[in-house]
């Protein structure tokens, strides 16, 4: 089945840690994206990528980092820089940047502990 | 930039009557707009979306309406379901593709 997968689904961190999420898609995109979900908001978005070895800084990057060394997987390292890093996590993919439809993983809540 | 909000925060919709989830938004310059459908410990699914240069889209069951002279946009959901429970957001993009605003949602209730 062709799709976005995200995991785990559920993560705890000891305050202080990185900790990595992974995100990978099998449906050939370009474009992947990392976005926050908090309660009571909207997805806010952290980076995207349109290409391979190319990725740039989203609305909410401080605290974060990605990679993109491989066209299907885009990971985010939510570092020990991060102020708020509870929260849920879902990553997207578009087939190019100025496609329209993205495609949602089902999510990773991070959980700091 | 742009912000999107929603009307209301939770919806609660007989079974089989017809939904509304309203939506603003705070840039003219927004030229595109998506609904997603969010159900509970899941990703958003893509439900239906609308170009600036339409005032109207259907889908299966769905229907977008675009006010831009009042920066608005509605998602109309006929014949309710309970199926049909979920968070709804919409989104707005503004010229970037990379520039999508979601709003924050409206939980919709379908009572049996």
């Amino acid at each position: 089945d062709g799709g976005i997968t995200q995991s785990p689904k559920y993560l705890f961190r000891k305050e202080g840690q990185n900790v990595t999420l992974s995100c990978e898609q099998n449906l050939n995109h370009d474009a992947m994206y990392w976005y926050r979900q908090d309660p009571g908001q909207g997805l806010r978005l952290i980076y995207y990528s349109q290409i391979v070895n190319d990725f740039q800084k989203g609305d909410i990057a401080e605290g974060y980092s990605v990679s993109r060394e491989k066209k299907e997987s885009f990971p985010l390292t939510v570092t020990s820089a991060q102020k708020n890093p509870t929260a849920f996590y879902l990553c997207a993919s578009k087939e190019g940047p100025s496609n329209t439809e993205a495609f949602f993983g089902q999510g990773t809540r991070l959980t700091v502990v | 930039g742009e912000s999107v909000g929603l009307h209301l925060p939770t919806l609660s919709v007989q079974e089989g009557d017809n939904s509304i989830i309203n939506c603003a938004y705070s840039n003219s310059a927004s030229d595109y707009f998506i609904w997603y459908k969010q159900e509970s410990g899941k990703g958003p699914q893509f439900i239906i979306d609308i170009r600036s240069n339409m005032d109207k889209r259907q889908g299966q069951r769905v229907t977008v309406l675009l006010n831009k002279t009042v920066k608005h946009l509605s998602l109309q959901i006929a014949a309710t379901q309970p199926g049909d429970s979920a968070v709804y957001f919409c989104a707005a993009r503004v010229g970037g593709y990379q520039k999508v605003t979601f709003g924050t949602g409206t939980k919709l209730q379908v009572i049996p």
